[in-house]
């Protein structure tokens, strides 16, 4: 089935520094989200974002948080300066309908 | 705000036993929420499990199924005889069909003993 690929499986990151977590959504779709998974606790809501733009994202989703896709290429997501309370399991997904939404397998964040 | 909250695991079941995970939701800020259950084997992505838009609906696959319930705001999932290949994560989510955000419940990890 449709797949999408998140890129690395695991990043390790100094508190501080920039990190930018990649995603290939399906393609075609149009919608584009992230969400966020600290370790033991339930799957959150970050964000979404459609035809360019962010159009819902939750209280998790930090100032120093970002997203784009740049020419329709990968959909990213970009924090900027980590902490240390960054470091979860970090899920892409994407949809082109309203009923169906295929996650990658994730990102797994570790800001030391 | 918008919650789901279904068994707590781990749920440890044999071979050719039945299962039931309870899901109970609450939707305070989508009027008619789409009520999903996702899956997680291991070392795999999460993926769709099965999907219910409409109240009253029942959903299967692979031998599951839940019933969409918006008297008792459930979504409990019940498989007759579960095998070992069913072992996985298993998460009930609701969704706006809108905006496409899906609130996920904690998780529920089930073991399947041969």
């Amino acid at each position: 089935g449709p797949k999408v690929l998140q890129i690395p499986s695991h990043q390790i990151i100094d508190m501080g520094q920039m990190v930018t977590l990649n995603c290939d959504p399906v393609s075609n779709h149009l919608y584009f989200y992230w969400y966020k998974q600290i370790l033991g606790q339930q799957m959150e809501f970050l964000v979404n974002f459609y035809n360019g733009k962010v159009m819902e994202k939750s209280k998790l989703f930090k100032d120093q948080f970002s997203v784009e896709r740049p020419d329709g290429s990968y959909f990213t997501l970009k924090i900027q300066p980590t902490a240390l309370e960054d470091s979860a399991v970090y899920f892409c997904a994407s949809s082109g309908d309203n009923t169906e939404v295929f996650f990658g397998k994730g990102t797994r964040l570790t800001v030391v | 705000g918008d919650s789901v909250t279904q068994t707590e695991g781990p749920v440890t079941v044999s071979e050719s036993e039945s299962l039931i995970i309870n899901c109970t939701y609450s939707a305070t800020s989508i009027a008619y929420p789409n009520l999903f259950w996702y899956v997680r084997y291991p070392g795999e992505g999460l993926q769709l499990l099965l999907k219910v838009i409409t109240a009253g609906q029942k959903g299967s696959s692979r031998g599951f199924e839940a019933t969409y319930n918006k008297e008792t705001t459930s979504f409990h999932l019940q498989k007759a005889s579960v095998q070992e290949s069913d072992s996985a994560v298993y998460y009930c989510a609701l969704g706006a069909s809108n905006t496409n955000k899906v609130v996920f419940g904690t998780g529920t990890r089930l073991q399947v003993l041969p």
